[in-house]
């Protein structure tokens, strides 16, 4: 069966820390990994995307990484702000599938003052 | 512009009424999909539609009915609706249903449903 599990399931830290989370997943034929990032209420927002070939992508203070072999791709905030307290959502979709996504069921991350 | 909008942001309904959800791209892209949020769980795909024809129905209750009347827009019907309904719908678009590579999902903001 495709699943992507996403650990921790909850996550505080102090404003201006680095926090890393992880995403482990068991899709294939795998196409492509993306990072959303979800506000309460509101729809997720595409971080980044990696494919089978990419090891990292950036995007401003988010990097995201991919070990296509170990099947486990992580997501590192540097320098966390008061704006990053979201949902972070892990979504592998299938090759060949119709661009369907399987998502993970997400790490919802409190920033602190 | 990578931009989808959704109207209306909230809706209050009772069970006995019919309402529609509304979702608009202007990016071009020729798969639209809604999804189903319960609160602290990831989306729940409910219809796909690519090239304005219904491609996906994973099996939704009758009561929830998707219209595509053009390439920019997609309607959601509700009608008879159940309390157990109640979630935040959200609409997505990408340039084709055809997988692969790069090809991104754009979610729009939500529509907050209650049922009443």
């Amino acid at each position: 069966k495709n699943q992507v599990e996403q650990s921790p399931q909850s996550l505080i830290i102090l404003e201006g820390k680095n926090c890393t989370l992880q995403c482990n997943y068991t899709v294939s034929p795998f196409s492509n990994l993306r990072w959303y990032k979800q506000d309460t209420g509101r729809g997720p927002v595409s971080l980044t995307i990696m494919t089978f070939s990419e090891n990292t992508k950036s995007n401003g203070r988010y990097t995201a990484t991919l070990d296509a072999d170990t099947k486990q791709s992580s997501l590192h905030i540097t320098a966390s702000q008061l704006s990053d307290s979201a949902s972070y959502i892990c979504v592998v979709s299938l090759y060949n599938a119709g661009n369907m996504l399987t998502f993970g069921g997400g790490t919802r991350l409190m920033v602190k003052p | 512009d990578t931009e989808v909008t959704q109207t209306p942001k909230h809706l209050v309904m009772g069970m006995t009424n019919k309402k529609s959800l509304k979702c608009e791209q202007h990016m071009g892209h020729r798969a639209m999909y809604w999804y189903k949020q319960k609160a602290k769980k990831p989306p729940e795909l409910m219809f796909v539609y690519s090239y304005e024809k219904l491609s996906i129905n994973e099996s939704v209750p009758s009561r929830f009915s998707p219209e595509c009347p053009n390439s920019s827009l997609l309607n959601l019907h509700l009608h008879a609706l159940q309390p157990e309904d109640s979630a935040l719908y959200l609409c997505a678009s990408s340039q084709k249903r055809g997988g692969g590579g790069t090809d991104t999902q754009y979610f729009g903001p939500g529509t907050r449903l209650t049922v009443l």
